[in-house]
């Protein structure tokens, strides 16, 4: 079974600009979440799209929204970028029930200039 | 929300030696605790999970004990190989909170052949 999949690997942006990351979820998965990883602040949990509903939301400002389709691929949208938006952004799918395993994409690097 | 603590940041064992890292959780309410391995460029892969019905779990070299009592979970590696060398997560889940999981901060694991 294919794992999680991300694209793309590697972006560069500049600060303004917008950026969208997509995830194709392990097939069955019905739950997406994404994350954020920095050096400074670890691990962050963004939000997670379940059935095409977002069911939980991090502590992150609304320049950071996502949507989940119908085959519960999901992206994520960053508005206006920042130099602080430059991390490692993870999505991880599982089954969708209440602490499910999470199984991790390989990432998108994002680099803002 | 959860807070998760991890410790120690760094840790160096030579190869055949064992390593442990411990883990403390705040919200007593979690119940799901899964351990992961990053290596570098790499997402994270899950390598052994635990529920709060189970006090210690074991996956060949890899075991993992957890003290709902004192809110505390440890991994344990025995007989360490070069390829072990990564950095290793804690998370619980957040029940009373709106995010999936917690991280711990991590925790860099050289095995010096």
């Amino acid at each position: 079974k294919a794992g999680v999949t991300q694209t793309p690997r590697y972006l560069i942006k500049t600060r303004g600009q917008q950026v969208t990351l997509s995830c194709s979820p392990i097939s069955g998965h019905r739950s997406v979440s994404w994350y954020q990883q920095t050096p400074g602040q670890g691990l962050q949990f963004l939000f997670e799209y379940f059935s095409e509903t977002q069911r939980n939301k991090g502590n992150f400002p609304g320049r950071f929204s996502g949507r989940q389709f119908s085959n519960s691929r999901s992206e994520m949208n960053v508005s206006t970028l920042e130099l602080g938006d430059s991390a490692l952004y993870l999505c991880a799918s599982s089954f969708g029930l209440v602490s499910d395993t999470q199984y991790f994409g390989p990432g998108t690097r994002l680099t803002v200039l | 929300g959860e807070n998760v603590e991890q410790h120690p940041s760094t840790l160096s064992v030579q190869e055949g030696d064992s390593a442990v890292i411990k883990c403390t959780y705040s919200d007593s309410a979690s119940n799901y605790f899964p351990w992961y391995k990053q290596e570098l460029g790499k997402g994270p892969q899950l390598i052994i999970d635990i529920r709060s019905n189970v006090g210690e779990k074991k996956d060949q070299r890899i075991a993992v004990t957890l003290n709902k009592t004192a809110k505390h979970f440890s991994l344990h590696i025995t007989e360490t190989q070069p390829e072990d060398s990564a950095v290793y997560f804690c998370a619980a889940d957040s029940q009373g909170g709106s995010e999936k999981l917690v991280f711990g901060k991590g925790t860099k694991l050289t095995v010096n052949p």
